[in-house]
């Protein structure tokens, strides 16, 4: 069974600007997460997706957005770009339940300038 | 709210070493779930174990072991004899329904682990 897939693996913004990452989660996986890992803030929780509904949500600024498709595919946006947006972002996959078991993604590397 | 420590930040051993990676969690759920994952250089986190707040069972597997107790709401991991492909970031991770909000994975600051042949 394939694995999470993550689009694109590195990007290069500059300040302003707006990004949209993809996540294609693993089959039959219906439930989508994501991450923001920095050298100082650690591993943070953004948003969790299941059924297209937002189901849960860190303590993340309003530029911070998400979605997810029927067949569970997510994206999450990130508008006016600031230096610290700059992380590698996660995305995560699960059967269902928030305590079903998270699988991850080999991230995307956001580099702001 | 709910939290993880794991207050080794940076361990280094030579190949073959044992070493323990410490986790210690708070939250005042009863029914949570804990969680190991590793980080390669690669970045994706790859899962290890998980286990339930009702199962004390210390698990063996393969040369992994982890020691759950939770009079002390530790959740210790054992590596016997290293090897330098154990190289990598070690994240604690707690699943709780702590405040009413949906279960959410809270992670450890992670232990970087280096082998050296």
């Amino acid at each position: 069974k394939a694995g999470v897939t993550q689009t694109p693996r590195y990007l290069i913004k500059t300040r302003g600007q707006q990004v949209t990452l993809s996540c294609s989660p693993i089959s039959g996986h219906r439930s989508v997460s994501w991450y923001q890992q920095t050298p100082g803030q650690g591993l943070q929780f953004l948003f969790e997706y299941f059924s297209e509904t937002q189901r849960n949500k860190g303590n993340f600024p309003g530029r911070f957005s998400g979605r997810q498709f029927s067949n569970s595919r997510s994206e999450m946006n990130v508008s006016t770009l600031e230096l610290g947006d700059s992380a590698l972002y996660l995305c995560a996959s699960s059967l269902g339940l928030s305590i079903d078991t998270q699988y991850f993604g080999p991230g995307t590397r956001l580099t702001v300038l | 709210a709910q939290k993880v420590t794991q207050a080794q930040t940076e361990i280094s051993v030579v190949e073959k070493e044992d070493v323990t990676l410490d986790c210690v969690y708070e939250t005042r759920d009863t029914t949570y779930y804990l969680f190991w994952y590793k980080q390669p250089p690669s970045g994706e986190l790859v899962f290890l174990i998980r286990r339930n707040s009702f199962d004390e069972q210390n698990e063996i597997s393969g040369r992994y072991s982890w020691n759950f107790q939770k009079s002390t709401s530790s959740f210790n991991f054992t590596i016997t004899a290293s090897q330098v492909v154990d190289s990598a970031v070690y994240f604690c991770a707690l699943s709780s329904n702590s405040g009413g909000s949906n279960y959410k994975l809270t992670f450890g600051k992670g232990t970087l682990l280096t082998v050296n042949p």
